[in-house]
Formats: C-alpha cells, structure tokens, sequence
C-alpha cells in the first residue's frame, strides 16, 4: 500500500462543476502540499498546509490531521482547470517528500 | 527572481553515453532534490541534498550522481545511459518551512 494515495485517480467535468480531489496518507507528516502538473508541462506549487484550511482564487485547499486526510476543491471548474493534481507530504521521520500518484482532471466547455 | 532553472528541457542519449543535467536556484534554498517521473508512478527520489557539501540517496540513485558545492547548483550526472533511465526528470528547492519549487523537467530518452 502506497503511503500517499490519491482519490479518484481520473476525473471529468462540465465547465462549472465544483471539483474535489482527495488526498490520504498513513505517515507522520510536517506538511503536506498540492502541486499541479499541466500536460507536458512543468509542476507548480498550490498550496503547502499543515493545518485548517487555505483558499487562493478558486481553489481551496483543507487537512484533517486527526484523519490524516487531505482535500483539494476547485469551485466553479474551467478547461484550462485541466491538469494532473498531486499530493505530497513531507514525513516527519525523513523529512523528504513523498508523492501521490496524481488525479487527472479533465474539464470541458 | 528566476526560481529553479533545469537544463536541457529534451535530450536523446545512446546507452552508454553520459550526461549531466543542471539545476539551479536563486532562493536561498537549503533542501534540493532531483526526481523522476514515470507513468503510473508518483514521483520518486533519485538523490537529496539538504545544504552545500552534503548529499545523500533517495529511493532510486542507482545510476547516477549529485555533487552540491555551491548552495545554488546541483546538477545531476548519468555515468552510463541505459534504457530504464529513460523518463522525465525534476529538480525541486524548498526552504524548511516554505514550498517546494520546481524546475521546467528534463524529458530524457535513452536509446
């Protein structure tokens, strides 16, 4: 069993939908954080959290500890939403981090 | 502000041919790391460094090199190319309390 799993592993939506990408992991953790990959493209930073709740734009970003659980939502979705969305935590027994295997979005006008 | 530069973003080596990828940072960062990227897979660790003059191994190393002596530059070396290194590379920088930046990738084919 992988220590980060990321749910669900393929998602579709109409423009406007509200999108939520879910995150689990079974080690201790720092930090965990959400980085977004577009095709053949580079990987950018959402958000890095380590409790509560962020929110940037129309992304919103929440962590449960107690859970060890993680969501990423995306209100009001748009194509260019489209992208892989990955979960990382960062261990508290490495310090390194450890990666999700990606949620493929895919949003259509 | 440049952030993480990697270099090359494409290169096609033969087995047995070596190279180096570069990486750089203007952040100040202390933690650097290389990754490879391969379907199904998440991210894996090749080799981390945590400061200048220190480097150590991650989940995959087997194969390649790292030397940090500047805290700016880590550049990743392939001492002999073989078919399983084909994949996407990252180098990534992180500060211990800030976010983790990421180079443009480095899509390598080994033929």
């Amino acid at each position: 069993k992988n220590e980060v799993e990321q749910s669900p592993q393929n998602l579709t939506a109409q423009e406007g939908e509200f999108i939520t990408i879910n995150c689990s992991y079974s080690v201790g953790i720092s930090a965990l954080h959400w980085l977004q990959q577009h095709p053949g493209g580079g990987i950018v930073s959402l958000f890095m959290l380590s409790s509560g709740k962020k929110k940037h734009g129309r992304l919103i970003a929440t962590i449960n500890i107690q859970e060890k659980h993680s969501s990423l939502h995306i209100t009001a979705s748009h194509p260019r939403d489209s992208a892989v969305y990955i979960c990382a935590v960062r261990s508290t027994n490495t310090d390194k981090l450890i990666f999700g295997t990606g949620t493929r979005l895919q949003v259509f006008p | 502000n440049a952030g993480v530069t990697q270099t090359p973003k494409f290169q096609v080596l033969k087995t047995g041919q070596s190279m180096t990828l570069q990486c750089a940072q203007d952040m100040n960062h202390e933690y650097m790391s290389w990754y490879r990227q391969d379907p199904g897979m998440g991210l894996r660790l090749i080799h981390y460094s945590v400061g200048a003059g220190i480097t150590d191994q991650g989940e995959v190393p087997n194969g390649y090199n790292v030397s940090r002596s500047t805290t700016e530059d880590f550049p990743l070396r392939l001492l002999s190319a073989a078919p399983s290194q084909t994949s996407v590379y990252f180098c990534a920088s992180r500060g211990f309390y800030t976010e983790a930046f990421f180079g443009q990738g480095t899509r390598l084919t080994v033929v």
